[in-house]
C-alpha cells in the first residue's frame, strides 16, 4: 500500500472550514483514498473515501487532485466535537493481493478552538 | 443494530500470563482485523482474516495468536511472549468490497 504524508497537527477556529491535506505521491491506479478520524480513546470512525472524483457526504468533502498524488479533506463548518486525529489512508481495491488492509500512519491532530 | 463489540473495555494482566481479547460482529462482514495502538501513535496491524478458518500475520504478529472459527468472532490472544503488551487494542471488520472498516470501541490492556 502507498504511504501517505500528513502534517502532524493543525488548528481551526470553530465554525470555519477545516482543510486537511494529504500527500500520496506513490498511489497506484487500483488504490482508493480513505479518511478516518479517531476521537481520544475511541475506535476510528470512517469519514469518506474516493478514487478519482471529488466526493461529498454528510460529514465531509474529499477533493482529489487530477494526478491523484494528493487530496484534501474538508470539514465545512468545524465544531469542537471535530477535534480528533484524522488519518489519510490508501487502500487497494478488490482483486488486489493487498485487498482489505488499512495501513495507518501518524495522522493529523486537528484542534478546533472556540 | 449491527455493530462490532469488543470486551472487556479494560483488562489488567499479570506479567507472564496469557490473555484473550474478544471481538464479535453481527454485520455479516467477511474480513476482520486486529490493531494495536500505543500512546500518541497510529494503529499497527497485528493479524487479519479475510475468511473463516484463514488468517494472516500483520506487521507486528510476534507474541500474538488468533483464531477464526466463526464468521462473527475473531479473538486475539496476547501471549507471555509479547514483550510490551500494554496498549490499546482495536478490532475492525469490513466486507470484501471497497467499503470502509467498522471499528469496535477497543480494549485497553495493562500489564501489572
Amino acid at each position: 500500500d502507498a504511504k501517505t504524508t500528513q502534517p502532524p497537527s493543525m488548528d481551526c477556529a470553530e465554525g470555519r472550514a477545516a482543510n486537511l491535506p494529504c500527500n500520496h505521491s506513490t498511489i497506484s491506479g487500483n488504490e482508493y483514498v480513505y479518511w478516518y478520524r479517531q476521537i481520544h480513546s475511541q475506535g476510528p470512525q470512517y469519514i469518506i473515501h474516493g478514487l478519482k472524483n471529488n466526493e461529498t457526504n454528510e460529514m465531509a468533502s474529499l477533493i482529489i487532485t487530477e494526478d491523484r498524488k494528493s487530496s484534501t479533506l474538508i470539514l465545512p463548518h468545524a465544531t469542537l466535537r471535530d477535534t480528533a486525529v484524522y488519518y489519510c489512508i490508501v487502500r487497494a481495491i478488490k482483486h488486489s493481493s493487498n485487498t482489505g488492509k488499512l495501513i495507518f500512519g501518524q495522522g493529523t491532530t486537528l484542534q478546533v478552538k472556540p | 443494530d449491527g455493530g462490532i463489540t469488543q470486551s472487556p473495555k479494560y483488562l489488567f494482566r499479570k506479567e507472564g500470563q496469557n490473555v484473550t481479547l474478544s471481538c464479535e460482529q453481527n454485520l455479516n462482514h467477511d474480513a476482520m482485523y486486529w490493531y494495536r495502538q500505543d500512546p500518541g501513535q497510529g494503529l499497527r496491524l497485528i493479524y487479519y482474516s479475510q475468511i473463516v478458518n484463514d488468517f494472516q500475520k500483520g506487521d507486528i504478529a510476534e507474541g500474538y495468536s488468533v483464531s477464526r472459527e466463526k464468521k462473527e468472532s475473531f479473538p486475539l490472544t496476547v501471549t507471555s511472549a509479547q514483550k510490551n503488551p500494554t496498549a490499546f487494542y482495536l478490532c475492525a471488520s469490513s466486507t470484501d468490497t471497497n467499503s470502509g472498516y467498522t471499528f469496535g470501541s477497543g480494549t485497553r490492556l495493562t500489564v501489572v
